[in-house]
């Protein structure tokens, strides 16, 4: 196991286009969780599923955000007509939950948006 | 919204003194972990110390926690260079495998 996998690492676009993130978290995890980060902040909740059922959404995520998780595998999260204001690094992280059993996270590198 | 908030917001230290970041958080929790961030990576778990444990020991790493205090230490011992990162504290916002929600984080410099 590699680990959780994030793709594209760098992306560069131009304001109104939509871009698309891939995330593969750990096999025989089964929470995948999306964070977006701007520089000089801690990682901001976005959403999260459990298999393939997406369970909380911030409201941090406005209508332009979608994140799918297709059979409970690996997760995008597409912004439409971004803007400058997206740009952020966008963190994925799984986990598996037992249980009661504690939350920790596995994160990716991340991928890094900038909205010009 | 954050849960945690770290203090200080930079710390830089020599390498090999001791290095203490510290974390409050506002409401009740049943664990609390610390993370490591390089930079422009992702986070790293370093370690979970659970409500009903006051004291945690991982290598070089300690972690204390007073619930009464809503707070919690991290104390890295004999630096290094390589310790140079960011360290966030995460809680879960409701019960033990609720969401992690993340402090805005310490960034320390370790310098040769």
């Amino acid at each position: 196991d590699t680990g959780v996998s994030q793709n594209p690492r760098h992306k560069i676009t131009k304001r109104g286009q939509n871009v698309t993130f891939r995330c593969d978290p750990i096999s025989e995890h089964n929470r995948l969780y999306w964070y977006r980060q701007t520089l000089g902040q801690g990682p901001e909740f976005l959403t999260y599923f459990q298999n393939e059922a997406q369970l909380e959404k911030s409201r941090l995520l406005s209508d332009r955000f979608s994140a799918e998780r297709p059979k409970g595998s690996f997760s995008t999260l597409e912004i439409q007509r971004t803007e400058q204001g997206d740009s952020a690094m966008y963190l994925c992280a799984s986990s598996l939950i037992r249980g009661t059993g504690a939350n920790v996270l596995t994160f990716g590198a991340g991928s890094r948006l900038t909205v010009l | 919204s954050q849960q945690g908030e770290e203090d200080p917001q930079a710390l830089s230290i020599q390498e090999g003194e001791n290095a203490t970041m510290n974390c409050s958080y506002k409401t009740s929790i049943n664990n609390l972990q610390w993370y490591r961030q390089n930079s422009g990576r992702g986070l790293v778990h370093l370690i979970l110390i659970r409500s009903n444990e006051r004291e945690k020991h991982s290598g070089r790493l300690r972690v204390t926690l007073d619930t009464s205090k809503k707070s919690s230490s991290l104390l890295i011992t004999a630096s290094r260079a390589a310790d140079t990162a960011s360290y966030f504290c995460a809680t879960p916002l409701t019960g033990t495998a609720s969401k992690l929600t993340f402090g805005t984080g310490t960034r320390l410099q370790v310098t040769l």
